[in-house]
């Protein structure tokens, strides 16, 4: 069945610099990838999709990476700010064993320093 | 514009008894999802609408759980009798789209409906 894994850690950087969050996934096709920021008590806000053939996408301090090959998506929060602060969920939007199906990954927990 | 609109913000029940909870999509997504969100892990998908026919409902327990959509608008979702297990957040969330083939689907999420089950 698909499968998609982000790092169950919480993920704690120092306040300036650059966070990474991992999305790895097996058994799918996704025609799209995106990633949602969720914070406490709050449902996921839509944050940024990149394309089964795009490389690379940039939204203001945001930059998304997507490699078929590797099956894995990296996002990355430049300059991170407090603010930053949440879960980052990943999604696969596109097929797996034929059916379409739109799935979340666990989350990564993000904590910025000041 | 509006966003979706989940109600009741929390609920909380005895073991067996049922609940429902009610959701209003942004005007004019024709497709609206309910999840089931438990603490620390990602939405699940219970059940997906397109308009008011059902698209999936693969993980949806039929056992207990309901969902209906009579109008393509508005949707309920019910659970009878509750578990323990069931204590999770609901969320539902709506799109313009179906699926992938015809574009991006971008979700837009209610607040979630916080359901603790004693």
């Amino acid at each position: 069945s698909q499968k998609i894994e982000q790092n169950s850690e919480a993920l704690n950087i120092q306040e300036g610099k650059t966070a990474t969050l991992t999305c790895n996934y097996t058994n799918y096709s996704p025609a799209y990838l995106q990633w949602y920021r969720q914070d406490p008590g709050r449902g996921p806000v839509f944050l940024l999709l990149i394309r089964e053939n795009e490389k690379e996408k940039r939204k203001e301090r945001l930059k998304v990476t997507f490699d078929t090959t590797l099956k894995q998506s990296l996002f990355h929060i430049t300059a991170s700010q407090p603010a930053d602060s949440a879960t980052y969920l990943c999604a696969l939007d596109g097929t797996t064993s034929g059916t379409y199906k739109y799935i979340f990954g666990t989350g990564t927990r993000l904590k910025v320093l000041a | 514009e509006a966003g979706v609109a989940q109600s009741p913000r929390y609920k909380i029940i005895e073991k067996r008894q049922s609940v429902a909870f009610w959701c209003n999509p942004i005007s004019g997504h024709a497709t609206l999802y309910w999840y089931q969100q438990i603490l620390g892990q990602g939405p699940k998908l219970l059940i997906q609408f397109q308009n008011n026919g059902v698209v999936d409902d693969s993980q949806l327990p039929k056992d207990r759980f309901s969902a209906e959509r009579l109008k393509g608008v508005d949707s309920t979702l019910k659970i009878q009798p509750a578990k323990l297990e069931d204590s999770a957040v609901y969320l539902c969330a709506s799109s313009m789209g179906q699926t992938s083939l015809s574009g991006a689907n971008v979700l837009t999420f209610g607040a979630g409906s916080r359901l603790t089950v004693l």
